[in-house]
């Protein structure tokens, strides 16, 4: 258990939807990072917070946003959803230090239909 | 930006042999390479990194090297156990800058 929770393990939602996924780091972190994970693209970073403010962005849709709150609990909203944005979504945590490893939740299995 | 090439995609082998997965990446200025061992269901666990000042590292049965000359890195299972079946991935990063992943490898160890 990487002490990283995701909630919920499975979303299943319609075109043109929006969507909220929530993840709580594991005690004492204070980064959050946001993965995207499909078949043909791997591991895609979408976006980087740490302790409460915006650090890095990858490739984030507009449709896309997240922000990480005083508890330092992170949340992903995936609005206008299309088949396409079908993965499963990963939040990891680290306690920010240079070089410091990356926890991986269980992830949300998104589906889009 | 940072890009890892990882191979093979897929690797079979017979329990008790080795197995080596192999990474290069672009940006010289990369330092910190983990290797991550993902099973189904799951999400990707942490099973060794290495730094940059370090040229190998071990840990029990697994292994890491790393040679910054050529930008490549390579992982090396031995003595391989059904229960090392899962997906592999390496990834690269600057320090404080996010991971970049390799596409994965699949090992899978017959009994």
């Amino acid at each position: 258990d990487s002490g990283v929770t995701q909630t919920p393990k499975h979303l299943i939602t319609a075109t043109g939807q929006r969507v909220t996924l929530r993840c709580s780091p594991r005690s004492g972190d204070l980064s959050v990072y946001w993965y995207q994970q499909s078949l043909d693209q791997g591991l895609q970073f979408l976006i980087h917070y740490y302790n409460g403010e915006e650090r890095a962005k990858g490739n984030i849709l507009e449709r896309f946003s997240a922000q990480q709150f005083p508890d330092l609990h992170s949340e992903l909203n995936l609005s206008s959803l299309e088949l396409g944005d079908s993965a499963l979504y990963f939040c990891a945590s680290s306690d920010g230090q240079r070089n410091s490893p990356l926890h991986f939740g269980n992830g949300t299995r998104l589906t889009v239909t | 930006g940072e890009n890892v090439e990882q191979h093979p995609s897929t690797l079979s082998v017979q329990e008790g042999d080795s197995a080596v997965i192999k990474c290069t990446y672009s940006d010289s200025a990369s330092n910190y390479f983990p290797w991550y061992k993902q099973e189904l269901g799951k999400g990707p666990q942490l099973i060794i990194d290495i730094r940059s000042n370090v040229g190998e590292k071990k840990d029990q049965r697994i292994a890491v090297t790393l040679n910054k000359t050529a930008k490549h890195f390579s992982l090396h299972i031995t003595e391989t156990q059904p229960e090392d079946s899962a997906v592999y991935f390496c990834a690269a990063s600057l320090g404080y800058s996010t991971l970049t992943f390799g596409k994965g490898t699949m090992l899978l160890v017959s009994p």
